[in-house]
């Protein structure tokens, strides 16, 4: 199962809007809602932020947001700000009891 | 929720060791379990799965026939036993907790080094 594919670096300015792409192929992400993404400081333990391709846990900003389409999902993040520079991976169940990650997007706030 | 891994260290290509992970503040037995690594500067891979009542097995397909993920419920324990260990095994292994087939909460992680 190879990993998704995610742009390896985005930036943005404060208060904008940027959105992270992560493809897949059909037998991921085209086949299951089952998309989640993470969000990493560094030194630290991931973070679950969009689970179900566009469910946020309790405690997580409106401020991201989860998407689906064909064999890509879109993590979006508005109203960005200086915490929310980070690294970021997108997830997918793959529907044989196996999951594959994206190989992450460091978000750089200028 | 909290969750403890502890069994890393240094071992040479070949050895063995055992994580565990200790799971407190839910309902251990009512969740399914995973272990995730992320190897030095590199990103995450899922590693092993196991279903609340220790059976839906599975592990990557770099992983298998050589780690095994299990469980004791009645003592809130979540293990990985890793034999033939090698250089590319070398990581950080995050014990973490299932929320709807998403990896809910983690752990700190437990540094995991292969070398001669």
């Amino acid at each position: 199962q190879s990993a998704l594919t995610q742009p390896a670096s985005v930036s943005g300015s404060p208060g904008q809007s940027l959105t992270i792409s992560c493809t897949g192929t059909i037998n991921d992400i085209g086949n299951s809602y089952l998309v989640s993404w993470y969000q990493q400081y560094p030194g630290k333990a991931p973070k679950l932020i969009i689970y179900g391709g566009t469910q946020r846990p309790s405690g997580i900003s409106d401020r991201f947001s989860g998407s689906r389409s064909g064999n890509t999902a879109s993590l979006t993040i508005s109203g960005l700000q200086t915490e929310d520079e980070a690294d970021y991976y997108c997830c997918s169940y793959t529907g044989r009891l196996s999951w594959v990650f994206g190989g992450g997007t460091r978000l750089a706030v200028l | 929720v909290q969750l403890a891994e502890s069994g890393g260290g240094l071992v040479q290509p070949g050895g063995s060791l055992r994580l565990s992970c200790t799971a407190s503040g839910f309902t251990f037995y009512g969740s399914a379990m995973y272990w995730v690594r992320q190897a030095p500067s590199k990103g995450l891979e899922w590693v092993a799965r196991i279903w609340s009542d220790g059976g839906g097995i599975s592990h990557a397909d770099s992983v298998q026939g050589r780690f095994t993920i299990s469980r004791d419920n009645a003592k809130d324990m979540l293990y990985l036993q890793m034999n033939n260990l090698r250089v590319e095994d070398t990581a950080v292994y995050y014990c973490v907790k299932d929320s709807e087939y998403a990896f809910d909460k983690w752990g700190q992680g437990s540094l995991v080094t292969v070398s001669s």
